[in-house]
């Protein structure tokens, strides 16, 4: 299994301009997370999905949007890149059996926009 | 919201011991997750508190106390290998984890 893989490693951007991330896992899961991280802060967290067709919104939603068409996948987009949105961005998933108690993370995404 | 409080850095030799501890403010408190993330890499899980008291697994423990909103990382026989960053969890609501800001590890010779 490749668990939780995020395409691509790294883009650089200019502003107003916009993107996709792709998150895929392999592992069955119903759950799966959008996380950005800034330097010297923890992971927050943007959008999240319970399962195929259902997303809502987490702590800082503002300026992306999501979908998850397939099981499988959980895809972010940046309809108009913002400086602000420079991060690294890691997708998580975790199977609804285990209580939500274990996330299983993607290599991250790094993200300039310049 | 959610607020959490861990030490930025932490540094001691290999062999030792190290404390990380995580304070928090939460509604609808489920529990405290531990985990670590090697050079900016993929976060992976260490462990999982619902109750109050301590789960060892290996050479790492977790407690947790939440009458004091309060848990700690315990890293014993430190190995260079355990140079990382650790975060703290809090599981609130469904589905969703809020993290501290992270604790850096460094072990030295």
């Amino acid at each position: 299994n490749a668990g939780v893989t995020q395409t691509p490693k790294f883009r650089v951007l200019k502003t107003g301009q916009s993107m996709t991330l792709l998150c895929a896992q392999d592992m069955n899961h119903e759950y799966m997370y959008w996380y950005r991280q800034d330097p010297g802060m923890g992971l927050r967290l943007i959008h999240y999905s319970v399962g195929e067709g259902t997303t809502a919104k987490g702590e800082v939603p503002d300026g992306y949007n999501v979908s998850r068409l397939k099981k499988q996948n959980f895809l972010l987009g940046l309809e108009s890149a913002a400086p602000s949105q420079t991060s690294v961005y890691f997708c998580a998933s975790n199977p609804r059996d285990r209580g939500y108690n274990e996330q299983f993370f993607g290599p991250g995404t790094r993200l300039t926009v310049l | 919201g959610q607020s959490l409080e861990q030490p930025s850095e932490v540094t001691a030799v290999e062999g030792a011991i190290v404390q990380i501890n995580c304070t928090y403010q939460t509604s609808g408190f489920y529990g405290l997750s531990w985990y670590q993330q090697h050079d900016g890499g993929a976060p992976t899980f260490l462990s999982y508190n619902a109750l109050d008291g301590l789960e060892e697994t290996g050479r790492f423990s977790s407690f947790l106390s939440r009458s004091d909103s309060y848990g700690y990382l315990l890293l014993q026989e430190l190995q260079m290998k355990d140079s990382a960053s650790y975060f703290c969890a809090v599981r609130f609501g469904d589905y969703k984890l809020s993290f501290g800001a992270g604790t850096t590890v460094t072990v030295r010779a």
